[in-house]
């Protein structure tokens, strides 16, 4: 079946404009995650759902970044006047209720220059 | 300190060695191990869980130690195509919260 989709895959972004980074989690996979990875990092917990509800924000780094997954399976994220910082791979990743193993994303490529 | 660390690499082995990576986790009360592969520019992927018994996956060979809060993968008869980032990760369960902590990776090159 499909995996996770994210689009877009590249982005390319002025500082100060907004920005919206969309993940399809794979059909019937209740849990699902945002991560950030910066250049030679490993990725970074930014916040996590449980169908609709955000049960867990505690790694957005700001409150520039919001995300939400309003019906339960599309989520958006959403970073605000964005900063060079924030100049990272986003990577969305999806998991069934109850199981450990995530499935990721390709990521979205964010560039602010 | 960071949750979860990682040697720092790279490492750089020829066709058919060898090869071996620690990495130490800080929560003692972490409930679940990973190691996960990355591809230059790809998305990260599971390699293997992690057992206190110890699995081995063919020529992959991870180990868990919790009372020393340290982990390892054991890679043999190295391949060319197991040239990648490997990422140790650990599931730090808070309440119905399941994040992964990932290490900063090891870089591995296998050398023709």
């Amino acid at each position: 079946g499909a995996g996770v989709s994210q689009s877009p895959r590249y982005k390319v972004a002025k500082r100060g404009q907004d920005v919206a980074l969309r993940c399809d989690p794979i059909s019937g996979h209740v849990s699902l995650f945002w991560y950030q990875q910066a250049l030679g990092q490993g990725p970074e917990f930014l916040t996590y759902f449980q169908n609709e509800a955000q049960l867990d924000k505690s790694g957005l780094p700001s409150d520039r970044f919001f995300a939400e997954r309003p019906e339960g399976s599309v989520s958006t994220l959403k970073i605000q006047r964005t900063q060079q910082e924030d100049s990272a791979v986003y990577l969305c990743a999806s998991s069934l209720l109850g199981t450990d193993t995530q499935y990721f994303g390709p990521g979205t490529r964010l560039t602010v220059l | 300190r960071k949750e979860v660390e990682q040697d720092p690499g790279p490492f750089n082995v020829p066709e058919g060695a060898t090869v071996a990576f620690n990495c130490t986790y800080s929560n003692s009360a972490s409930q679940s191990f990973f190691w996960y592969r990355q591809d230059c520019r790809k998305e990260p992927k599971l390699l293997m869980s992690v057992y206190s018994s110890g699995n081995e996956d063919g020529r992959f060979t991870a180990q868990l130690n919790r009372a020393s809060q340290y982990i390892s993968l054991l890679i043999r008869d190295s391949k060319l195509s197991d040239s990648a980032t490997y990422l140790c990760v650990v599931n730090l369960s808070k309440g119905s919260a399941r994040q992964l902590t990932f290490g900063s990776g090891t870089q591995l090159t296998v050398l023709p």
